[in-house]
């Protein structure tokens, strides 16, 4: 089952704060979050374990809610490079090393001057 | 510099004929991977591989195929049979399944 982000797209001004959501319909046991800018690659940003702290990433940090099964990603003081669609991914299946990241259709990010 | 590289950027092909996609990753990476990316759909997997000469459909393997019969190389064919073969493909690897995903830069097909 895909993961369903929240909200589909943000519009905000250099300087002002975001916050993404990533919910599963189903126990999550890690959560990977990408940005990408367009017409390139996908780039990773970080994983969150299940039971792991909070990540963070210059001014991008998450948290990982194993009780509402959901991540969220919070850009604090957003900067124009920050502008882009963000995509978070949960495995499949579980915790089984073999088992493949599905990913959910993106939030799409833009930072005004 | 370790990396992985797809060819060529653009694509156009007429309607009818296959093409194939390459992928290359120097990462020493077992498993790779192929997405579809369409505006507004996020990224769908099209087939995965997480060793050599054994692959996976994904979500939406129905009129592509591919090969692993190297490690470091997954090209996709995206044959006749795939009703709307416009769109982004998306090579990527990682160490395992659940890891840290590394994309290529995007094959932008265009059938006319």
């Amino acid at each position: 089952q895909q993961p369903v982000q929240s909200p589909q797209a943000v519009i905000l001004r250099e300087g002002e704060d975001a916050v993404i959501n990533c919910s599963s319909s189903k126990a999550l046991y890690s959560v990977h979050w990408y940005r990408q800018k367009h017409g390139e690659a996908p780039v990773f940003l970080m994983i969150l374990l299940k039971g792991g702290e909070q990540k963070g990433h210059e001014k991008i940090s998450a948290s990982f809610n194993e009780k509402k099964q959901q991540s969220s990603l919070y850009l604090t003081a957003s900067q124009l490079s920050y502008s882009g669609t963000y995509f978070c991914g949960t495995p499949r299946a579980g915790l089984n090393r073999d088992d493949k990241i599905i990913f959910g259709k993106g939030t799409r990010l833009h930072i005004l001057p | 510099d370790g990396g992985i590289t797809q060819s060529p950027k653009y694509l156009f092909r007429k309607e009818g004929q296959n093409v194939t996609l390459s992928c290359e990753q120097n990462l020493n990476h077992d498993a790779m991977y192929w997405y579809r990316q369409d505006p507004g759909q996020g990224l769908r997997l099209i087939y995965y591989s997480q060793i050599v000469n054994d692959f996976q459909k994904g979500d939406i393997a129905e009129g592509y195929s591919v090969s692993r019969e190297k490690k470091e190389s997954f090209p996709l064919t995206v044959t006749s049979a795939q009703k709307n073969p416009t769109a982004f493909y998306l090579c990527a690897s990682s160490i395992g399944g659940v890891g840290e995903q590394f994309f290529g830069p995007g094959t932008r097909l265009t059938v006319l």
